[in-house]
């Protein structure tokens, strides 16, 4: 079974500058797909980001990019210029590509809880 | 992209009482999840819910506690039965866009009292 470990709690970061969120995730597989989502207060889940296994270069969007690892199974999201509309949970998620054994479900991990400070 | 309808946002029940929430989707999709997200905590999928055949449950749920119906390919219900404080949490429902992403209602925040 895929597991996918966010060991920061919690981090905090000051308006405009740079931020790094951690993810781990173990797998089996060779090939599925990997996301950040934010949930603000208001509890709707928003994705942010998302990557493919098989594509070697980093998703961006915007201010938000990832350091994709994959020897390392790690997924790491850099917020830059950090906006207080960032502060939110943010959720690290797999997806297994083989949807006729797992569906579309995502797995996820605890979460980080970022606090932007002005 | 999918907009996906969930309601009520919220809700305070009484123990031994039962809450139907319901999701609507905008267009059609095969599979429907349900999510449940413990206070500050992550999301743990329930089910699985496919139209026209019988949820698929998660380990630790069952069908008793957790009724589900799904219609028709928009639309889907979660019943959360006999509720106890324990089943205080925020519900989510979520439906796959196109290849790769999924996306969620708004959420249902239950307060069993």
């Amino acid at each position: 079974a895929q597991t996918v470990t966010q060991s920061q709690p919690e981090m905090s970061v000051q308006e405009a500058e740079t931020v790094t969120l951690s993810c781990t995730y173990d797998t089996s597989e060779s090939d599925y797909y990997l996301f950040w989502y934010k949930q603000p207060p208001s509890r709707q889940m928003i994705l942010v980001i998302r990557q493919e296994a098989y594509k070697q270069q980093n998703a961006t969007e915007n201010r938000f990019s990832v350091n994709f690892q994959k020897a390392a199974k790690s997924f790491s999201l850099k917020i830059s210029d950090s906006q207080l509309g960032d502060a939110a949970m943010y959720f690290c998620a797999y997806r297994s590509v083989r949807a006729w054994e797992y569906g579309n479900k995502l797995v996820f991990g605890a979460g980080t809880i970022l606090r932007v400070k002005s | 992209s999918a907009v996906i309808s969930q309601k009520p946002s919220r809700d305070i029940c009484q123990r031994g009482t039962s809450l139907t929430i319901q999701c609507q989707v905008d267009s059609q999709v095969t599979m429907m999840f349900w999510y449940r997200q413990q206070p500050g905590q992550s999301l743990t999928l329930i089910a699985t819910a496919n139209q026209g055949s019988e949820a698929t449950y998660e380990s630790g749920f069952v069908i008793d506690k957790f009724p589900i119906s799904r219609p028709n390919l928009t639309f889907s219900t979660l019943t959360v039965s006999n509720m106890s404080p324990e089943d205080s949490s925020i519900y989510l429902c979520s439906a796959p866009g196109g290849d790769t992403e999924a996306f969620f209602g708004q959420g249902t925040r239950l307060t069993v009292v």
